[in-house]
Protein backbone atom coordinates (compact mmCIF):
# COMPACT_ATOMS: atom_id res chain seq x y z
CA UNK A 1 0.00 0.00 0.00
CA UNK A 2 1.96 3.30 -1.24
CA UNK A 3 -0.64 5.92 1.29
CA UNK A 4 0.95 9.09 -0.20
CA UNK A 5 3.45 9.86 -3.18
CA UNK A 6 4.67 13.10 -4.04
CA UNK A 7 6.85 13.51 -6.89
CA UNK A 8 9.32 14.98 -7.05
CA UNK A 9 11.63 14.63 -4.27
CA UNK A 10 13.74 17.90 -5.28
CA UNK A 11 13.26 20.48 -8.00
CA UNK A 12 15.06 23.37 -8.70
CA UNK A 13 13.79 26.22 -10.08
CA UNK A 14 14.55 29.85 -12.17
CA UNK A 15 12.25 32.73 -10.96
CA UNK A 16 9.35 33.20 -13.15
CA UNK A 17 9.45 29.24 -14.39
CA UNK A 18 6.42 27.19 -13.39
CA UNK A 19 5.71 23.66 -12.51
CA UNK A 20 3.37 21.19 -10.96
CA UNK A 21 4.29 19.09 -7.94
CA UNK A 22 2.48 15.76 -7.69
CA UNK A 23 0.36 14.46 -4.81
CA UNK A 24 -1.36 10.76 -5.06
CA UNK A 25 -3.31 8.96 -2.24
CA UNK A 26 -4.38 5.61 -2.97
CA UNK A 27 -6.59 4.63 0.03
CA UNK A 28 -9.64 6.36 -1.01
CA UNK A 29 -9.41 9.75 0.86
CA UNK A 30 -11.89 12.37 0.48
CA UNK A 31 -9.89 15.04 2.01
CA UNK A 32 -6.29 16.43 0.25
CA UNK A 33 -3.86 18.97 1.55
CA UNK A 34 -1.20 20.72 0.66
CA UNK A 35 1.12 22.48 3.25
CA UNK A 36 4.59 24.34 3.20
CA UNK A 37 7.48 24.17 5.65
CA UNK A 38 9.85 26.73 6.23
CA UNK A 39 12.23 27.41 9.64
CA UNK A 40 10.48 28.99 12.42
CA UNK A 41 6.85 28.82 10.74
CA UNK A 42 5.47 25.49 11.29
CA UNK A 43 3.55 23.68 9.12
CA UNK A 44 1.43 26.12 6.92
CA UNK A 45 -2.06 25.46 4.87
CA UNK A 46 -1.49 26.40 0.73
CA UNK A 47 -4.88 24.51 -0.14
CA UNK A 48 -6.74 21.91 0.63
CA UNK A 49 -9.77 20.00 -1.35
CA UNK A 50 -12.77 17.95 0.62
CA UNK A 51 -13.49 15.62 -2.65
CA UNK A 52 -13.42 15.73 -6.05
CA UNK A 53 -14.22 19.16 -8.23
CA UNK A 54 -13.65 21.08 -5.06
CA UNK A 55 -10.87 22.85 -3.37
CA UNK A 56 -10.50 25.79 -1.02
CA UNK A 57 -7.61 28.69 -0.27
CA UNK A 58 -5.56 27.87 3.25
CA UNK A 59 -3.52 30.58 4.96
CA UNK A 60 -1.17 30.74 2.65
CA UNK A 61 -2.47 30.22 -0.92
CA UNK A 62 -1.13 33.37 -2.97
CA UNK A 63 0.99 32.24 -5.88
CA UNK A 64 -0.21 28.25 -6.29
CA UNK A 65 -3.45 26.77 -7.96
CA UNK A 66 -4.87 23.46 -7.36
CA UNK A 67 -7.32 21.08 -8.84
CA UNK A 68 -9.06 17.78 -8.00
CA UNK A 69 -10.17 16.18 -11.03
CA UNK A 70 -10.19 12.80 -9.49
CA UNK A 71 -10.47 11.31 -5.45
CA UNK A 72 -6.54 10.35 -6.13
CA UNK A 73 -4.94 13.00 -7.65
CA UNK A 74 -3.99 17.04 -6.33
CA UNK A 75 -1.62 18.48 -7.59
CA UNK A 76 0.03 22.00 -6.99
CA UNK A 77 1.27 24.09 -9.64
CA UNK A 78 3.26 27.13 -9.31
CA UNK A 79 2.53 29.34 -12.87
CA UNK A 80 5.47 31.79 -12.27
CA UNK A 81 8.18 30.55 -9.29
CA UNK A 82 9.43 33.06 -6.87
CA UNK A 83 12.40 32.75 -4.76
CA UNK A 84 9.85 33.04 -1.76
CA UNK A 85 8.57 30.09 -2.44
CA UNK A 86 11.70 28.27 -1.49
CA UNK A 87 10.39 25.72 0.93
CA UNK A 88 10.06 22.32 1.71
CA UNK A 89 6.17 21.08 0.54
CA UNK A 90 3.81 18.11 2.06
CA UNK A 91 0.77 16.70 0.62
CA UNK A 92 -1.38 15.00 3.27
CA UNK A 93 -4.54 13.51 3.48
CA UNK A 94 -7.20 11.77 5.67
CA UNK A 95 -10.52 9.96 4.92
CA UNK A 96 -13.03 12.71 4.94
CA UNK A 97 -12.94 14.81 7.98
CA UNK A 98 -10.23 16.39 10.44
CA UNK A 99 -11.48 13.77 13.72
CA UNK A 100 -9.54 11.22 11.55
CA UNK A 101 -5.45 11.91 11.08
CA UNK A 102 -3.39 12.98 8.78
CA UNK A 103 -1.28 10.69 6.66
CA UNK A 104 1.76 12.90 5.24
CA UNK A 105 3.71 12.33 1.91
CA UNK A 106 7.61 12.15 1.90
CA UNK A 107 7.89 15.71 0.85
CA UNK A 108 9.13 17.66 -1.81
CA UNK A 109 12.17 19.94 -1.19
CA UNK A 110 11.59 23.08 -3.97
CA UNK A 111 14.38 25.63 -4.50
CA UNK A 112 13.55 28.78 -6.12
CA UNK A 113 16.86 30.72 -7.73
CA UNK B 1 -6.26 30.30 11.16
CA UNK B 2 -5.73 29.84 15.10
CA UNK B 3 -3.70 30.93 17.29
CA UNK B 4 -1.67 27.73 18.79
CA UNK B 5 1.45 27.93 21.01
CA UNK B 6 3.66 24.74 21.90
CA UNK B 7 6.31 25.10 24.51
CA UNK B 8 8.34 24.72 25.41
CA UNK B 9 10.07 25.06 21.87
CA UNK B 10 13.44 22.79 22.61
CA UNK B 11 13.85 20.23 25.18
CA UNK B 12 17.27 18.25 26.38
CA UNK B 13 16.26 15.26 28.47
CA UNK B 14 18.54 12.17 29.59
CA UNK B 15 17.42 8.62 28.24
CA UNK B 16 15.05 7.45 30.78
CA UNK B 17 13.57 11.22 32.26
CA UNK B 18 9.54 11.54 31.87
CA UNK B 19 8.60 14.97 29.94
CA UNK B 20 6.01 16.75 29.06
CA UNK B 21 4.93 19.71 26.96
CA UNK B 22 2.12 22.09 26.52
CA UNK B 23 -0.39 22.95 23.49
CA UNK B 24 -2.54 25.65 23.96
CA UNK B 25 -5.23 26.42 21.78
CA UNK B 26 -8.79 28.88 21.45
CA UNK B 27 -11.35 27.02 23.43
CA UNK B 28 -14.09 28.15 21.66
CA UNK B 29 -15.67 26.31 19.04
CA UNK B 30 -13.35 23.46 19.89
CA UNK B 31 -13.45 20.61 17.16
CA UNK B 32 -10.30 18.10 17.33
CA UNK B 33 -6.80 18.51 18.42
CA UNK B 34 -3.86 16.19 16.12
CA UNK B 35 -0.40 15.47 17.89
CA UNK B 36 2.09 14.93 15.37
CA UNK B 37 5.53 13.59 15.72
CA UNK B 38 8.17 14.50 12.96
CA UNK B 39 11.47 12.90 12.56
CA UNK B 40 14.15 14.61 11.12
CA UNK B 41 14.06 14.14 7.22
CA UNK B 42 10.51 12.27 7.64
CA UNK B 43 7.38 13.40 7.22
CA UNK B 44 4.89 14.04 10.38
CA UNK B 45 3.59 10.61 11.64
CA UNK B 46 -0.08 10.92 13.62
CA UNK B 47 0.33 10.08 17.26
CA UNK B 48 -3.43 10.94 18.53
CA UNK B 49 -6.06 12.68 17.60
CA UNK B 50 -9.15 13.95 20.68
CA UNK B 51 -12.20 15.39 19.92
CA UNK B 52 -13.75 15.19 23.39
CA UNK B 53 -12.74 17.27 26.61
CA UNK B 54 -10.91 14.78 29.17
CA UNK B 55 -9.98 12.45 26.49
CA UNK B 56 -6.76 10.45 27.32
CA UNK B 57 -5.16 8.60 24.77
CA UNK B 58 -1.89 6.53 25.04
CA UNK B 59 0.73 4.84 22.30
CA UNK B 60 2.75 2.79 24.32
CA UNK B 61 5.09 4.95 26.33
CA UNK B 62 3.57 7.86 24.80
CA UNK B 63 0.53 9.94 26.35
CA UNK B 64 -1.71 12.90 25.82
CA UNK B 65 -4.62 14.85 27.44
CA UNK B 66 -6.72 17.35 26.14
CA UNK B 67 -8.70 19.94 28.31
CA UNK B 68 -10.99 21.89 25.49
CA UNK B 69 -12.89 24.17 28.12
CA UNK B 70 -9.71 25.97 29.25
CA UNK B 71 -7.94 25.23 25.59
CA UNK B 72 -4.96 23.36 26.12
CA UNK B 73 -3.33 19.62 25.56
CA UNK B 74 -0.51 17.79 27.32
CA UNK B 75 1.41 15.42 26.02
CA UNK B 76 3.72 12.64 27.91
CA UNK B 77 6.76 10.53 27.30
CA UNK B 78 7.75 8.46 30.02
CA UNK B 79 10.99 7.10 30.08
CA UNK B 80 12.39 8.81 27.22
CA UNK B 81 14.55 6.76 24.78
CA UNK B 82 17.26 8.38 22.38
CA UNK B 83 14.86 7.28 18.88
CA UNK B 84 11.92 9.51 20.91
CA UNK B 85 14.40 12.55 19.35
CA UNK B 86 11.93 14.12 17.32
CA UNK B 87 9.95 17.46 16.77
CA UNK B 88 6.18 17.48 18.12
CA UNK B 89 3.75 18.88 16.42
CA UNK B 90 -0.26 19.82 17.77
CA UNK B 91 -2.86 21.01 15.71
CA UNK B 92 -5.91 21.98 16.56
CA UNK B 93 -9.18 22.60 14.67
CA UNK B 94 -12.32 24.82 15.13
CA UNK B 95 -15.97 23.99 13.86
CA UNK B 96 -15.90 27.24 12.14
CA UNK B 97 -12.79 26.15 9.88
CA UNK B 98 -13.27 22.46 10.48
CA UNK B 99 -11.77 21.90 7.06
CA UNK B 100 -8.34 23.19 8.61
CA UNK B 101 -5.88 22.32 10.85
CA UNK B 102 -3.58 24.91 12.02
CA UNK B 103 0.27 23.25 13.20
CA UNK B 104 1.89 24.82 16.15
CA UNK B 105 5.58 25.31 15.65
CA UNK B 106 6.14 22.42 18.00
CA UNK B 107 8.71 21.58 20.53
CA UNK B 108 12.12 19.80 19.77
CA UNK B 109 13.34 16.99 21.86
CA UNK B 110 16.43 15.36 22.09
CA UNK B 111 16.95 12.49 24.39
CA UNK B 112 20.71 12.29 25.23
CA UNK B 113 22.04 8.98 25.92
Amino acid sequence: NAGVTQTPKFQVLKTGQSMTLQCAQDMNHEYMSWYRQDPGMGLRLIHYSVGAGITDQGEVPNGYNVSRSTTEDFPLRLLSAAPSQTSVYFCASTRDSLNSPLHFGNGTRLTVT
Amino acid sequence: ILNVEQSPQSLHVQEGDSTNFTCSFPSSNFYALHWYRWETAKSPEALFVMTLNGDEKKKGRISATLNTKEGYSYLYIKGSQPEDSATYLCAPTSSGSARQLTFGSGTQLTVLP
